[in-house]
């Protein structure tokens, strides 16, 4: 079946410092979405990428989805401790099924 | 700001039970989905549902697993049979259209099977 991997698995960065997550699908995606969860909490939307090669921004976050539609990454600059929490990507491949990766645990080190 | 509801918060039960984990998704919302998370994994897809009927299913979503949504706002997920690996946390999830998608999670239900 389909599966979603991420790498890193964990990442302590000190307060400033950039932040990248990587996010592998096995078979190609119709769209895929990025979520955070802070410790003890749930999902929280961030974005949803659908076109190959696209590139959204949100303050200090970049996301991107890859030119075949198989990978995507987000970007942290300057990372802030509010920034602590485990990010997941969730890929469709058109239906209703989101499979979410395996998540990248960030810690910020003040 | 809507947002989707989940009771109970923590519900224990012993291994062989049924449960019921009851949600109330955000009014307008059509698609309606349940994941799981064993702590500190990551988040499994169990099933969606739209239009009163299941949309997806994942290989988790057995015959002990069924969905339904008896009113207009109330959705369930029923586990006729817990068993002990069935402790998790368990998400609900509400989309729509409009919001391209856009899932919004509830806050979950802790279930632990003794």
């Amino acid at each position: 079946g389909q599966q979603v991997m991420q790498i890193p698995q964990y990442q302590h960065v000190q307060e400033g410092e950039d932040f990248t997550t990587y996010c592998n699908s096995s078979t190609t995606l119709s769209n895929i979405q990025w979520y955070k969860q802070r410790p003890g909490g749930h999902p929280v939307f961030l974005i949803q990428l659908v076109k190959s090669g696209e590139v959204k921004k949100q303050k200090r976050l970049t996301f991107q989805f890859g030119e075949a539609k198989k990978n995507s990454s987000l970007h942290i600059t300057a990372t802030q401790t509010t920034d602590v929490g485990t990010y997941f990507c969730a890929g469709s491949s058109g239906t209703y099924k989101y499979i979410f990766g395996t998540g990248t645990r960030l810690k910020v080190l003040a | 700001e809507p947002e989707v509801t989940q009771t109970p918060s923590h519900q224990v039960t012993q291994m062989g039970q049924e449960v019921i984990l009851r949600c109330v998704p955000i009014s307008n919302h059509l698609y309606f989905y349940w994941y799981r998370q064993i702590l500190g994994q990551k988040v499994e897809f169990l099933v969606s549902f739209y239009n009163n009927e299941i949309s997806e299913k994942s290989e988790i979503f057995d015959d002990q697993f069924s969905v339904e949504r008896p009113d207009g706002s109330n959705f369930t997920l029923k586990i006729r049979s817990t068993k002990l690996e069935d402790s998790a946390m368990y998400f609900c999830a509400s989309s729509d259209r409009q919001s391209s998608y856009e899932q919004y999670f509830g806050p979950g239900t802790r279930l632990t099977v003794t």
